[in-house]
């Protein structure tokens, strides 16, 4: 079955250090998502890319870089960890359509000490 | 005001009655509308997509979506305790980006 994998599942790092949060889809899906969620925020969007080399800012990009070199794999970089940065992760992704559901993985719960 | 909006709750409802859960949008061009569910602890999970008005029902889920009014809703019937958890409504506007509210989370008492 296709399924989308974070890694790793849990993380600490410390205040200015980089960080890269994994995530891999085996759905063959050309748009991919990273995903913050926090109380009383939900999720909100940090990066997005609709195919091969095209990455896009979301609405809570400071901080945060992606890069997509590949379908399968969209990794989300920390530059230089905050505390304000500690959150769940969640990456997602659907076809191309834009009625389509999104497939969501497991999250990374970050924290930034 | 926020793009999508529902209210946090918990809405607390008896086993076995109907749950009644809403949201609100502010993009009259949006055009997609789905309720995840998301245990504690776990990813969001699809229960439902509507894209026309009216209802949709699937099982014991219905979903109605009102555009003039803005307004999308999920009715559980035959609440069960399993069905305690937050439900996210999520919305795509004008852009082809899902736009999630916060959530109402649902308590189903025995």
């Amino acid at each position: 079955d296709a399924e989308i994998t974070q890694s790793p599942r849990h993380k600490i790092t410390e205040t200015g250090r980089q960080v890269t949060l994994a995530c891999h889809q085996t759905w063959n899906h050309n748009n991919m998502f990273w995903y913050r969620q926090d109380l009383g925020h939900g999720l909100r969007l940090i990066h997005y890319s609709y195919g091969v080399q095209d990455t896009n800012k979301g609405e809570v990009s400071d901080g945060y870089s992606v890069s997509r070199s590949n379908t399968e794999d969209l990794p989300l970089t920390l530059e230089s960890a905050a505390s304000s940065q500690t959150s769940v992760y969640f990456c997602a992704s659907r076809d191309g359509s834009y009625n389509s559901p999104l497939h969501f993985g497991n999250g990374t719960r970050l924290t930034v000490t | 005001q926020k793009e999508v909006e529902q209210n946090s709750g918990p809405l607390s409802v008896p086993e076995g009655a109907i749950a009644s859960l809403n949201c609100t949008y502010s993009d009259r061009g949006s055009q997609s509308f789905f309720w995840y569910r998301q245990y504690s602890g776990k990813s969001p999970e699809l229960i439902m997509f509507i894209y026309s008005n009216g209802d949709k029902e699937d099982g014991r889920f219905t979903a109605q979506l009102n555009k003039a009014s803005q307004y999308v809703s999920l009715l559980i019937r035959d609440s069960q305790p399993s069905d305690s958890a937050t439900y996210l409504c999520a919305v795509t506007g004008n852009t082809d980006k899902l736009i999630f509210g916060t959530g109402t989370r649902l308590q189903v008492f025995p």
